[in-house]
């Protein structure tokens, strides 16, 4: 399995809302990446998790909470979200934090309501 | 503040033709260059990291070429095809471990 699956593909949210996207990968990598995009811009890096411990958040609003259960697993908590947060979010994997081998997931398009 | 800078942003081009486009980063404290190619609703995918000044890499009819010493990057595609239609992203890996990302050149070929 080569691949990163981030589901759900879509998701339209309420401001009120609590909604979490997931990342799962099968490779073995230790370390995974929110990223987080809007149009015409480039990815943002939100987190870095390496070992199944944050290692990287760039200051990202507490309304945005990752979570990494184990080694394959990675998600994203969305709890009072604004209509600004309406982007593509994507995930990443690589082998370590210093390989930047990424291989990205096809990602999350939210938008909020 | 330390950005790529990816041009154009957008480009048309017939099929058959052959194009080029620029990614410009930072020079300093450089340690390598990411190519990807990204079609809509799909993953990004990994086409090349180049790390020397002078680096050519080559993957089919896409090839690639870098200039550490002034900050650039050119991707080439030769007689384009309606499969090579794909936003192309460019990321700067610095010394610091730090990725810096470009925008993308979104490329659309006219049938």
């Amino acid at each position: 399995d080569t691949e990163v699956t981030q589901t759900p593909k879509h998701l339209v949210m309420g401001m009120t809302n609590k909604k979490s996207l997931k990342c799962e990968q099968h490779m073995g990598h230790r370390a995974m990446y929110w990223y987080k995009q809007k149009a015409k811009k480039p990815p943002e890096l939100m987190f870095v998790y390496s070992y199944e411990k944050l290692s990287i958040n760039e200051s990202v609003p507490s309304r945005f909470s990752p979570e990494c259960p184990n080694s394959s697993l990675l998600n994203l908590h969305l709890h009072a979200l604004q209509p600004e947060d309406s982007a593509l979010y994507l995930c990443a994997s690589s082998v370590s934090e210093t390989d930047y081998g990424y291989t990205f997931g096809s990602g999350t398009r939210l938008t909020v309501v | 503040i330390l950005n790529v800078e990816q041009s154009p942003q957008s480009l048309h081009v017939q099929e058959g033709d052959s194009t080029n486009f620029t990614c410009s980063f930072p020079s300093s404290n450089f340690y390598a260059l990411h190519w990807y190619r990204w079609e809509t609703a799909k993953s990004p995918e990994a086409l090349f990291v180049m790390t020397l000044n002078g680096d050519e890499k080559k993957k089919g009819r896409i090839s690639a070429t870098l200039n550490t010493k002034e900050g650039y990057s050119y991707l080439y595609i030769k007689g384009s095809q309606p499969e090579d239609s794909a936003t192309y992203l460019c990321a700067s890996l610095r010394g610091n471990y730090q990725l810096i990302w470009g925008a993308g050149t979104k490329l659309i070929i006219k049938p």
